[in-house]
């Protein structure tokens, strides 16, 4: 069964720094999303990302982060200068229809900022 | 307005139970209502969704319970297995935007 490849499956980095975290959404998939899972807490919406442009986007995507589809297979999400808090496990999801509908899911990548 | 409330937040159910899980929302907006299976180390997977034009869906072992006038709904896991232990996440759409609005998560644990 085709899946959704996200790496690294871990990333640890310093206060200020910036990372990229990098995603394969599956083939013939064109809606394209980001959410994250801060430890214990519920999965929360990021971005979502069609046609070359952001869809939408939640009030925790300010500035300091961004999106990119560089070729036709990786989608990647910027943190520019990396927060305490934004620590979390961050998910990849893809599908084939808009809407949110038919979402899947990569393993994600669990960021730890120090 | 936008949150899902689940519950519970964990439950133990013998093997060949019938597994519970609850969610209520507010706004009357949502329109569509998955329900992801969640193990450890992989990210949520869709299990099955219903929208509020239907009372119930059923696929398999799993089926959802849709109350509109009550703004409820459920998902049933018959006969129970160990390997269905998961956390377990009910979302709702809203019909007016597309992000997904998730409950804070069910952490199964089926015992034999």
């Amino acid at each position: 069964e085709p899946e959704v490849t996200q790496t690294p499956s871990h990333q640890v980095t310093q206060m200020g720094q910036e990372v990229i975290l990098r995603c394969v959404p599956i083939s013939n998939h064109l809606y394209f999303y980001w959410y994250r899972q801060i430890l214990g807490q519920k999965v929360e919406f990021l971005v979502s990302f069609y046609n070359n442009e952001i869809s939408e986007k939640s009030e925790i995507f300010d500035d300091q982060f961004s999106v990119e589809r560089p070729d036709g297979s990786n989608f990647t999400l910027k943190i520019r200068s990396t927060k305490l808090e934004d620590s979390a496990m961050y998910f990849c999801a893809s599908s084939d229809r808009g809407r949110s509908e038919k979402l899947f899911f990569g393993s994600g990548t669990q960021l730890s900022v120090l | 307005q936008q949150q899902v409330k689940q519950s519970p937040q964990s439950l133990i159910v013998q093997k060949g139970g019938i597994s519970i899980i609850n969610c209520a929302y507010e706004n009357t907006a949502f329109d569509y209502f998955p329900w992801y299976q969640q193990f450890p180390g992989k990210g949520p997977a869709l299990l099955i969704a219903i929208r509020p034009d239907v009372s119930e869906k059923k696929e398999g072992r799993f089926t959802i319970s849709f109350n509109k006038s009550a703004k409820q709904f459920s998902l049933h896991i018959m006969d129970s297995q160990p390997g269905d232990s998961a956390t377990y996440f009910c979302a709702a759409r809203n019909s007016g935007n597309t992000p997904l609005v998730f409950g804070k998560g069910t952490r199964l644990s089926v015992i034999a």
